[in-house]
């Protein structure tokens, strides 16, 4: 079975400034999906980034990338000039491909970052 | 704009009764569906995976009998709630690949809060 880990359940940081969130997984998988998604007060789920097993490159986004270490199994968020609609929880979630269709996610338990002003 | 309805937003049951939930995916055909579950300041737990035309599957610890889930259609599931009782009040949240599945971005609807009373 697949494990997600968030070890930061709350970060606070100001407007403007660069933050990570952590996330470590631990599979035998080789070949597997990772992503981040936001969830906002409305609680609806925001695909953030998403990343590649197989793909060396980090993935990024605008102001949002990832630094996939495959080897060590972490996958961090690094979110460049913050802004105060980025408050939100985050959850760092895992899956593998499975047949011809997609698996479930595995989310870890989140971190809720604010963003002051 | 959003690509998973789910319906209703909320709902207010008493216990012993059922309630069901939809799941639509508007613009793509979603032979796989899944189903989460949220309790309030805790991550999303994978409930099933719904699957169009068969059965589905059901996460170890996941009541079937319970928790009755049909996927009739390519755009549509149902998830159901039997006998509602007051621990199944929970937030309960759908979602769905678009295109082939592996590997593609989630679409989640924006969730059903059940208070069961």
């Amino acid at each position: 079975a697949q494990t997600v880990t968030q070890s930061q359940p709350e970060m606070s940081v100001q407007e403007a400034e660069t933050v990570t969130l952590s996330c470590t997984y631990d599979t035998s998988e080789n070949n597997y999906y990772l992503f981040w998604y936001k969830q906002p007060p409305s609680r609806q789920m925001i695909l953030v980034i998403r990343q590649e097993a197989y793909k060396q490159q980090n993935a990024t986004e605008n102001r949002f990338s990832v630094n996939f270490q495959k080897a060590a199994k972490s996958f961090s968020l690094k979110i460049s000039d913050s802004q105060l609609g980025d408050t939100a929880m985050y959850f760092c979630a895992f899956m593998t491909p499975s047949g011809g269709g997609a698996d479930g996610l595995t989310f870890g338990k989140g971190t809720h970052l604010i963003i002051q002003p | 704009g959003a690509v998973v309805s789910q319906h209703p937003s909320w709902v207010i049951c008493k216990s012993g009764t059922s309630v069901k939930i939809e799941c639509r995916s508007l613009d793509f055909q979603a032979t796989t569906m899944f189903w989460y579950r949220q309790f309030p300041k805790q991550s999303l737990m994978l409930m099933a995976t719904s699957n169009e035309g068969s059965k589905a599957t059901y996460e170890q610890g996941v009541e079937k009998d319970k928790f009755l889930i049909n996927h009739a259609s390519l755009t549509l599931s149902t998830l159901t709630v039997t006998s509602a009782h007051p621990e199944d009040s929970s937030f309960y949240i759908c979602s769905a690949g678009r295109g082939q599945g592996i590997g593609s971005p989630l679409h989640f609807g924006n969730g059903t809060r059940l208070t069961v009373t």
